[in-house]
């Protein structure tokens, strides 16, 4: 089951903030956080682990709440090439995932000047 | 280092055409994957493959198939297309086969059906 992305669109203007969050009915092992520009591939951001170890971009946080299986990209004092959608997939818990990620349905991020 | 590397680009095929899709990483990843996105509807998982020799479908796989000969190169084909099948296909690969590793895309193959 794919995981609920809030909100579907943001519109900043530069050196605003934005939160984006992502949600799974499931027990999730971990959230990933993708960044898409228009026509590019997805770019890996950040991913994050159940017990709460992070890998990932060195501007950008975020936060995983295991209890809940939800997750939060904060994304802070915008820059124009904060531009793009952002994904959240999510690997589950189980133990014959073998990996694979379902990802949420997108929130499309504009910085204006 | 190329990466994940898809072929080709771009792509028209008529209905009932069947072709292949490309995919190779030269990163030694065990884990492979192909999804494919339409408007609105993310990115949906159709087969991957945990290794040479070992695939399974994803939540959308019917009318493609895929083989792992390799560990660098995970093909995906379309049996006989239909426009329902027009969209962006992109590969991806993983370090590991387990759980919690980066997972890094290719750049897609733009598929229309006509």
């Amino acid at each position: 089951q794919q995981p609920v992305q809030s909100p579907q669109a943001v519109i900043l203007r530069e050196g605003e903030d934005a939160v984006i969050n992502c949600s799974s009915s499931k027990a999730l092992y971990s959230v990933h956080w993708y960044r898409q520009k228009h026509g590019e591939a997805p770019v890996f951001l950040m991913i994050l682990l159940k017990g709460g170890e992070q890998k990932g971009h060195e501007k950008i946080s975020a936060s995983f709440n295991e209890k809940k299986q939800q997750s939060s990209l904060y994304l802070t004092a915008s820059q124009l090439s904060y531009s793009g959608t952002y994904f959240c997939g999510t690997e589950d818990a189980g133990g014959t995932s073998y990996g694979k990620l379902t990802f949420g349905q997108g929130t499309i991020l504009t910085v204006h000047p | 280092n190329a990466g994940v590397t898809q072929t080709p680009k771009f792509q028209v095929l008529k209905t009932g055409q069947s072709m292949t899709l490309q995919c190779a990483q030269d990163m030694n990843h065990e884990y492979m994957s192909w999804y494919r996105q339409d408007p609105g509807m993310g990115l949906r998982l159709i087969h991957y493959s945990v290794g040479a020799g070992i695939t399974d479908q994803g939540e959308v796989p019917n009318g493609y198939n895929v083989s792992r000969s390799t560990t660098e190169d995970f093909p995906l084909r379309l049996l006989s297309a239909a426009p329902s099948q027009t969209s962006v296909y992109f590969c991806a690969s993983k370090a590991g086969r387990a759980i919690g590793y980066e997972q890094y895309f290719g750049p897609g193959t733009r598929l229309t059906v006509t």
